[in-house]
């Protein structure tokens, strides 16, 4: 079945950097968007960013200054989230998410990992 | 940037009631919506797509419907298993922006 497993997260300090992984299964990874949301203690759901079957076209949310850097790597079936100067509002669980296509069409993010907890203090 | 809004942000049921979530978005999103569950301590579950396309193993006692900036989730018989806050999301428009609205609690 389709499964996302992320990891990296962890404790880390205000002004570090970050690699967050996700090892997908159950699907041609290729073939799929990915993308990442992430989720405040207590929160709403936050869109992070998202990146094409190919890994060419990658997208941002504008509130993220530059700071994130999504990639994947198809013959490893894996996904990646580079986050730059943590602050300690990134404090967050990370979901990897897979989108839905619909006839080729995006139709939500129809597949969750169950998060890694980034947690961002000195 | 769309904005989305989600009321009532709290909603005390019981089982076997009807309930309808609403979701509304600054301007319009063509159907482009999706609504998700999330239960406690779990990830978010794609419900609906498309404001009224159920996803693969949803129960047909969830159904979205609306359009343009208003749009609804209903649950027409709360199961206990229902419990959870549930989440809008637009996608509309290219390059890909994807808003949620900050979720509707029920208790």
């Amino acid at each position: 079945q389709v499964q996302s497993v992320e990891s990296g997260g962890g404790l880390v300090r205000p002004g570090k950097s970050l690699i967050l992984s996700c090892a997908a299964s159950g699907f041609i990874f290729g073939d799929h968007y990915m993308g990442w949301m992430r989720q405040s203690p207590g929160k709403g759901l936050e869109w992070v960013s998202y990146i094409s079957g190919s890994g060419k076209d990658m997208f941002y949310a504008d509130s993220l200054e530059g700071r994130f850097a999504i990639f994947r790597n198809n013959a490893k079936n894996s996904l990646f989230l580079q986050i730059e100067s943590l602050r300690v509002e990134d404090t967050a669980v990370y979901y990897c998410v897979r989108a839905h296509a619909v006839n080729g069409y995006y139709a939500g993010f129809g597949d969750w990992g169950q998060g890694t907890l980034v947690t961002v203090s000195s | 940037e769309i904005l989305m809004t989600q009321s009532p942000a709290t909603l005390s049921v019981s089982p076997g009631e009807r309930v309808t979530l609403s979701c509304r978005a600054s301007q319009n999103v063509n159907s482009e919506l999706a609504w998700y569950q999330q239960k406690p301590g779990q990830a978010p579950r794609l419900l609906i797509y498309g404001a009224s396309s159920r996803a693969t193993g949803i129960p047909a006692r969830f159904s979205g419907r609306g359009s343009g900036t208003d749009y609804t989730l209903t649950i027409s018989s709360l199961q206990s298993d229902d419990i959870g806050v549930y989440y809008c999301q637009q996608y509309n428009g290219w390059p890909p922006v994807f808003a949620f609205g900050p979720g509707t609690k029920v208790n």
